[in-house]
């Protein structure tokens, strides 16, 4: 079993949708990362948090820290939002990173 | 501000060839890393700098060997390329150990 889990793994919306990307976790960490890959191969960080909630546009990230799980969340979606969204968490040094879930967002 | 830069952008070898991949950042980060991307998983560790003169091994490292050049750069090398090498290398960097990673365009490598 993966220690990082993503879901789904493929997610197609019409424009202005609310999407929910979801991640859980199985091992101890110290932060989780929320990442964006471009259909160009580009990789962005969205959000680094530890407990509660972060806002950034029309992007949310939350983490349950006793639940082992985190979600993103994007409201009122564009075609632009079309990317691989990436779930990583911190351990006790290294990255271990999700599969990504990779989000099509229809005109 | 440059952030993160890697070359080459494209490469091929053929097996048994060599070659060294070049990373760089501008942001006076410590610690540095090598990732490899495979279609369908995760990016993997391959080789981290937490800082300067310092090098570990991650979860694949096996093939490759790392330089920490200095601070801003962090070289990977595949000394007799194989095709299960075959991927998408990605470099990046971060100011410390908890925190944001910013990573390079990537390096797209087939080996035949």
């Amino acid at each position: 079993k993966n220690e990082v889990e993503q879901s789904p793994q493929n997610l197609t919306a019409q424009e202005g949708e609310f999407i929910t990307i979801n991640c859980s976790y199985s091992v101890g960490i110290s932060a989780l990362h929320w990442l964006q890959q471009h259909p160009g191969g580009g990789i962005v960080s969205l959000f680094m948090l530890s407990s509660g909630k972060k806002k950034h546009g029309r992007l949310i990230a939350t983490i349950n820290i006793q639940e082992k799980h985190s979600s993103l969340h994007i409201t009122a979606s564009h075609p632009r939002d079309s990317a691989v969204y990436i779930c990583a968490v911190r351990g006790n040094y290294q990255l271990i990173w999700g599969a990504g879930t990779k989000l099509i967002i229809k005109p | 501000n440059a952030g993160v830069t890697q070359t080459p952008k494209f490469q091929v070898l053929k097996t048994g060839q060599s070659m060294t991949l070049q990373c760089a950042q501008d942001m006076n980060h410590n610690s540095m890393y090598w990732y490899r991307q495979d279609p369908g998983m995760g990016l993997r560790l391959i080789y981290y700098s937490a800082s300067e003169g310092t090098t570990d091994k991650g979860e694949v490292p096996n093939g490759y060997n790392v330089s920490r050049l200095n601070k801003r750069e962090f070289s990977l090398r595949l000394e007799s390329a194989a095709p299960s090498q075959t991927s998408v290398y990605f470099c990046a960097s971060s100011d410390g150990r908890v925190s944001e990673q910013y990573f390079g365009p990537g390096t797209r490598l087939t080996v035949t």
